[in-house]
């Protein structure tokens, strides 16, 4: 089993609708949450982080944390043709190291 | 502008060269770190430096020598590299290496070897 696993997509969504990114994670330690955003040939950019004492918003994006099933999602709310990147999810291991997922690519169409 | 300036971005360069990848970050960080990332392949951790000092080899072969002049920089040294090499290299730093601080990224090396 892989230690962060997402699927690769495309998730495609039309503007306006509510996109749902998921990441699985296997270390049932793990405390710290991270999306990062890339879009094609440009570097991953923090979208949001979270910790294990819950869930956070930051305007039309929401991440979730489910402990009991090992798994965080991101949510983008009002999807734009802009939000059309690649998603990848990160997650700290118990070796101290962020372990990222091969990532999950979102398509916007209008 | 991500505070984190990777240079050059594009590096093409043959078996038996001698080449370097640069990183200066701008964000006062005192971590940095060397990623691999290639094609349908999750971000490999190649190197972490706190304060300096190398506080991570990530089983990276020796052809990649890094190199953390003060908390600013950050080079990559790259020496008879194989084709399995070519990825885009990336620079990231936080503040402090824990891992609950966040990563920022540079825009990443693209290194192709002939």
């Amino acid at each position: 089993q892989k230690e962060v696993e997402q699927n690769s997509g495309p998730l495609s969504v039309p503007e306006g609708a509510i996109a749902s990114l998921n990441c699985t994670y296997s270390d049932r330690g793990s405390q710290s949450f991270f999306w990062y955003r890339q879009y094609s040939g440009k570097s991953p950019e923090l979208i949001m982080f979270i910790y294990s004492n819950g869930d956070k918003e930051d305007g039309r994006f929401t991440a979730q944390l489910n402990k009991a099933s090992q798994y965080v999602s991101l949510l983008i709310r009002d999807s734009q043709p802009s939000d059309s990147a690649t998603y990848l999810c990160a997650v700290n291991s118990r070796t101290d190291k962020l372990i990222f997922g091969t990532g999950t690519r979102l398509q916007v169409f209008p | 502008e991500t505070g984190v300036t990777q240079t050059p971005r594009h590096l093409v360069m043959g078996m038996t060269n001698k080449k370097s990848l640069k990183c200066e970050q701008h964000l006062g960080h005192n971590a940095m770190y060397w990623y691999k990332q290639s094609a349908k392949k999750p971000l490999e951790l190649m190197f972490v430096y706190s304060l300096e000092e190398r506080v991570e080899n990530n089983s990276v072969p020796s052809r990649f020598s890094p190199e953390c002049p003060n908390s600013s920089h950050l080079f990559l040294h790259l020496h008879t590299l194989q084709p399995e090499d070519s990825a885009l290299y990336l620079c990231a730093s936080s503040q402090g290496r824990g891992v609950s601080q966040p990563q920022h990224f540079g825009d990443g090396t693209r290194l192709s070897i002939l």
